[in-house]
């Protein structure tokens, strides 16, 4: 059973451009949101993590977005560039719940220069 | 700190055949986990432990037994390989109360 749902599937973005990245979720006791970065033939990364009392948390050119309501988050780039392009998971847990983490299936972002 | 390491980087195995996937980590975390990662799949959650000693299972389970003697070591034993099981493995580690898991640079396995 998918318990976080991911989309797109695969993005392409012009340099510059804002690359959005979508994840869905039914279980209201998830209370923790990270994102991982994964380069090609590189283990996961995590990039910016987000809890469900705050709506918006941004590092640099990365943000995520949190609608409770919804249940869905989304992660935003900014100013994406070619070193951007990677494969980015979102994921989510429960306090409590031993550290594990749920990933959605993944977004393959490429950002042509 | 090495981080987490993982050892084969690559292995082909027989179908049969057994074979253990090692992973250490140096950062004292308590908490480690083992995933495979499919195309179009994602990552899904092996086996994991909060500390030595202690392991229990993740949503894929079947075909695969771990075991956590110390802190550092928490390898992941294929009894018997089957094709299904070709895929891309890491270990993750974390520190306890985080949620924060660092991934190792995986092993790719190939069953033929």
């Amino acid at each position: 059973q998918q318990q976080v749902k991911q989309s797109p599937q695969s993005l392409i973005v012009q340099k510059g451009g804002i690359s959005i990245i979508n994840c869905a979720y039914e279980n209201t006791a998830f209370d923790y949101f990270p994102w991982y970065q994964q380069f090609p033939g590189k283990g996961p990364a995590l990039l910016i993590a987000i809890r469900p009392d705050v709506s918006e948390k941004k590092e640099g050119r990365f943000t995520i977005s949190f609608n409770k309501s919804a249940k869905q988050f989304s992660l935003h780039i900014m100013d994406s560039q070619p070193g951007d392009s990677a494969t980015y998971f979102c994921a989510a847990s429960i306090e409590g719940g031993s550290e594990k983490l749920v990933f959605g299936k993944g977004t393959k972002l490429t950002v042509n220069p | 700190n090495a981080g987490v390491t993982q050892t084969p980087k690559f292995q082909v195995l027989k179908t049969g055949q057994s074979m253990t996937l090692q992973c250490a980590q140096d950062m004292n975390h308590e908490y480690m986990s083992w995933y495979r990662q499919d195309p179009g799949m994602g990552l899904r959650l092996i086996h994991y432990s909060v500390g030595a000693g202690i392991t229990d299972q993740g949503e894929v389970p079947n075909g695969y037994n771990v075991s956590r003697s110390t802190t550092e070591d928490f390898p992941l034993r294929l009894l018997s390989a089957a094709p299904s099981q070709t895929s891309v493995y890491f270990c993750a580690s974390s520190p306890t109360g985080t949620r924060e898991q660092y991934f190792g640079p995986g092993t790719r396995l190939t069953v033929t």
